[in-house]
């Protein structure tokens, strides 16, 4: 069974800062990896989708990377704002699976 | 439509009582999702529908739980006999196909959610 890992689980940064969120997964075999941003109270917004032939995307401030063979992926957030606060959630597809498992989160506060 | 649109956004009940909630998917959309959030965890996948039809129904807590999705557009989750329990966040999601994504960004988009509280 796929397990989805996220750390930290959460984080409080100073404005401005460069962060590194981390999501690991057991089963290397994966076909595809989501990361989502989810404020208070709402749905999921989806940030970023990695196809597994692929190592990295990018939007913005947002740099996604992915090591299969590792089982890793990092979100990387470049220059931090307060609008950044939210939980940060990644979702990863297995071959095989035609469901997403999702890790638990990094909750992200970054203060002024 | 332009999103994945749910209803109703909230909704409170007294235990016992019946529920049903609604999703209506992207357009074109052949994959839906139902995952469940509780407080402070995370998501509990539910069901998902290729078409009209659910391959997996193995994340449905109980017999209690069931859904169905007719057109292959809008799925209804419905909820008998309400526990406290069952108090949570309910999000759908769409994608153009089931995450099997070889080919294009077969991105998952998810609607705002049903807040579902059992008195």
């Amino acid at each position: 069974k796929q397990e989805v890992t996220q750390i930290p689980a959460a984080l409080s940064v100073p404005e401005g800062e460069n962060l590194v969120l981390n999501c690991s997964f057991t089963d290397s075999a994966i076909y595809n990896l989501q990361w989502f941003r989810q404020d208070p109270g709402k749905g999921l917004t989806s940030l970023l989708l990695i196809q597994s032939s692929q190592r990295e995307q990018t939007s913005g401030r947002l740099n996604a990377s992915l090591d299969k063979s590792s089982g890793r992926s990092t979100l990387y957030i470049a220059a931090s704002q307060p609008g950044d606060s939210a939980t940060y959630l990644c979702a990863v597809g297995l071959g095989g699976s035609y469901i997403p498992t999702f890790g638990r989160g990094t909750s992200l506060i970054v203060h002024p | 439509g332009a999103g994945v649109s749910q209803s109703p956004s909230n909704k409170v009940t007294e235990k016992g009582k019946d529920v049903e909630l609604r999703c209506d998917p992207i357009s074109g959309h052949t994959a839906l999702y139902w995952y469940r959030q509780s407080l402070g965890q995370g998501l509990e996948f539910l069901i998902y529908f290729q078409g009209n039809s659910a391959p997996d129904k193995s994340g449905l807590p109980s017999d209690r739980f069931s859904a169905e999705r007719t057109g292959g557009s809008v799925s209804t989750l419905t909820i008998q006999r309400t526990q406290q329990e069952d108090s949570a966040v309910y999000l759908c999601a769409s994608s153009p196909w089931v995450w099997r994504g070889q080919t294009g960004a077969n991105v998952l988009t998810f609607g705002a959610g049903s807040r579902l509280t059992v008195l």
